[in-house]
């Protein structure tokens, strides 16, 4: 069957280190979307892609790269951690129609002491 | 200003009662109301998508209204479930690309034996 998967699961680091959350889904989706999810918010949006080579940024984008090299996987990367960056961040993926779904992974806590 | 308010906060419901949640939203342009269904720990799950042309659209015991002239949207359960405590999530697009969708803050529904 068809998924979506993050890892790791769960993760702790310390303030200042990169860290990258991987998400692959082989739904064979042309759209990826990252989001976080903290208390007191909604899902939020960080980056989102099109397809391969494509990327975009979304509300809350900075502090976070990513990058699309093949349809399969979109990998977030926090260049240098900060505390505000506690959180649970959800990977997500959907055809390209307005009204497709978006199929979302497990999520991913992330900890930055 | 997009946004999407839910209410109540949180609900407690005995197993097989009924339970309604409303949601009111202010996006411009409308395209589409998505609810999610959101178990603790897990990704969020699609319920339903409705258009602005839909009224009503119905997935098992789950039952979303769309008044798109008032921007409200209400989520029904029927014949409550244990397995229906989760968090219910009201999500309207507002169309151009999937990266414009805002996510309520949801509400937490439990269902007690």
């Amino acid at each position: 069957d068809a998924e979506i998967t993050q890892s790791p699961r769960h993760k702790i680091t310390e303030t200042g280190r990169q860290v990258t959350l991987a998400c692959h889904q082989t739904w064979n989706h042309n759209n990826m979307f990252w989001y976080r999810q903290d208390l007191g918010h909604g899902l939020r949006l960080i980056h989102y892609s099109y397809g391969v080579h494509d990327t975009n940024k979304g509300e809350v984008s900075d502090g976070y790269s990513v990058s699309r090299s093949n349809t399969e996987d979109l990998p977030l990367t926090l260049e240098s951690a900060a505390s505000s960056q506690t959180s649970v961040y959800f990977c997500a993926s959907s055809n390209r129609g307005h009204t497709d779904t978006q199929y979302f992974g497990p999520g991913t806590r992330l900890t930055v002491l | 200003k997009n946004q999407v308010e839910q209410s109540p906060q949180s609900l407690i419901i005995l197993e097989g009662k009924n339970c309604t949640l409303q949601c009111n939203y202010t996006v411009s342009p409308f395209s589409n109301l998505r609810w999610y269904k959101q178990d603790t720990g897990r990704g969020p799950v699609s319920l339903t998508i409705m258009t602005f042309s839909e009224n009503t659209k119905s997935n098992g015991r789950y039952t979303a209204t769309l008044d798109a002239d008032t921007k409200q949207s209400s989520l029904h359960i029927t014949a409550s479930q244990l397995s229906d405590s989760a968090s219910y999530i009201c999500v309207p697009y507002y169309g151009g690309s999937q990266g414009n969708l805002i996510f309520g803050k949801g509400t937490k529904l439990s269902v007690k034996p």
